[in-house]
């Protein structure tokens, strides 16, 4: 049972182009997540998504950003004109549950994406 | 305000002995989730250990378990008899709910600590 695939595992942007990271869930779950770790920090939570729907974009900046999760396919995240504060290790995490305050759903992560920008 | 604080920026064990990790956090929220994970030098993100807030008892996986002190608001991981590949970052996080654009709740969003650095030593 293949874990949660991020691909790629690196990627190296000059300014001004495009970054796209893929994210294909876990099997059996439908709820993917994306969060963004600069270095020497935590993981700050960026997106919450069903299929076909945003649940919760509270995290995501306001411009340049964008994530999807259709019916067929992996979740992209989409990151336009991309900067060098950029630069950073993205994770897609994936549960099979809606989320409840004390439930016992996991968000279980990928490998993540490590995006370079020159 | 800091809602997960990990107040250990970095943590040496023995191997074979017991550590702990710290973890405080903090909500008005009754119902709330509070989790670990590890991060190997290698990158990715491992779950740990997984405890609710209206669990009464303390979680335990293995060789994991979590001190759970709800009146301090506090969640230590402890980690018995120590092994060298034990040694990596350990985030403490916790599920709290969000206001959605469409006027809804989620709980769809962890928020981490800033993480401890955990070496174990030969």
């Amino acid at each position: 049972n293949a874990g949660v695939m991020q691909n790629p595992r690196h990627l190296v942007r000059r300014r001004g182009q495009e970054a796209r990271l893929r994210c294909s869930p876990m099997k059996g779950h439908s709820h993917v997540y994306w969060y963004r770790q600069l270095p020497e920090e935590g993981l700050k939570f960026m997106v919450y998504l069903q299929k076909e729907n945003i649940i919760d974009e509270s995290g995501m900046p306001k411009e340049r950003f964008s994530a999807e999760f259709p019916k067929e396919g992996p979740s992209i995240l989409r990151i336009q004109q991309v900067v060098r504060g950029d630069s950073a290790a993205y994770f897609c995490a994936s549960s099979p549950l809606p989320e409840t305050g004390a439930g016992k759903n996991i968000q279980y992560f990928g490998a993540g994406t490590r995006l370079s920008v020159l | 305000a800091q809602k997960i604080t990990q107040t250990q920026p970095g943590m040496f064990v023995q191997e074979k002995e017991a550590v702990t990790l710290d973890c405080t956090y903090d909500t008005s929220d009754q119902s709330y989730g509070l989790f670990w994970y590890k991060q190997p030098s290698s990158g990715e993100m491992i779950f740990l250990i997984y405890q609710g807030s209206y669990d009464e008892q303390n979680a335990t996986e293995g060789r994991y378990s979590l001190n759970f002190q709800k009146a301090r608001k506090s969640a230590n991981l402890v980690i018995s008899a120590s092994q060298l590949g034990d040694s990596a970052m350990y985030f403490c996080a916790m599920r709290e709910p969000t206001d959605t654009n469409a006027g809804g709740t989620s709980y769809g969003k962890l928020t981490f600590g800033q993480g401890t650095i955990l070496t174990v030593h030969p």
